[in-house]
């Protein structure tokens, strides 16, 4: 059973505007996240995380916001830019129940110019 | 600095026949990991290992053995491939708080 959802397949943004990802979970243990990104024929890579004891963490142009009550996180990115265009997942962990990543199936996103 | 390397990184495998994916870290992580990558399915989980001499399974171990003997290497294997073992797969290590360093992946196909 999916506990990390990522229910949008592909979004499509305009270079310089705002992109608006969306991960939920199901898990009311998972106390860590985190946003990886992955281009074609490459690993993917670490892109931002947050704990659960804050609901907003910003690195540059990444914002990742987090509603507990909604079991909902989301990744804006702005402004958007074309390298920006990659698949990117969501991930969640419970630090009480081992060390695996729940990963979401991934969003691709395509910023266009 | 190389961080996690995966060999090989292509490889096609007749049903029944046996394989070995080996992962290499320098970066001294305890940690790792390795995933299966399916269209639509994200990241799964095959084995871990929090460290050298230690391994256990994850979300879909079945089909697949691991072993650890260096700190360094974590080895998957197929011991009688499957087409349905037919995927990317993904080695990662850990720095610490889930922040994983993957490999660029390992390409099985199985027919």
């Amino acid at each position: 059973d999916q506990q990390v959802k990522q229910n949008s397949p592909s979004l499509s943004v305009q270079e310089g505007r705002i992109s608006i990802l969306n991960c939920d979970y199901t898990n009311s243990m998972f106390d860590y996240f985190l946003w990886y990104k992955k281009y074609p024929a490459e690993g993917p890579t670490f892109l931002i995380s947050i704990s659960s004891i804050k609901d907003k963490n910003e690195d540059g142009r990444f914002t990742v916001f987090l509603n507990k009550s909604a079991k909902h996180l989301s990744l804006h990115i702005v402004p958007s830019q074309p390298g920006d265009s990659a698949v990117y997942f969501c991930a969640a962990r419970s630090s009480n129940s081992g060390y695996a990543l729940n990963f979401g199936k991934g969003t691709s996103l395509l910023v266009t110019p | 600095n190389a961080g996690v390397t995966q060999t090989p990184k292509f490889r096609v495998l007749k049903t029944g026949q046996s394989m070995t994916l080996l992962c290499a870290q320098d970066m001294n992580h305890e940690y790792m990991y390795w995933y299966r990558q399916d269209p639509g399915m994200g990241l799964r989980l095959i084995h871990y290992s929090v460290g050298e001499g230690t391994t256990a399974k994850g979300e879909v171990p079945d089909g697949y053995n691991v072993s650890r003997l260096k700190k360094q290497n974590f080895l998957l294997g197929l011991e009688s491939a499957a087409p349905s073992q037919t995927s990317v797969y993904f080695c990662a290590s850990e720095r610490g708080a889930g922040e994983l360093f993957f490999g660029e992946g390992s390409r099985l196909t199985v027919l």
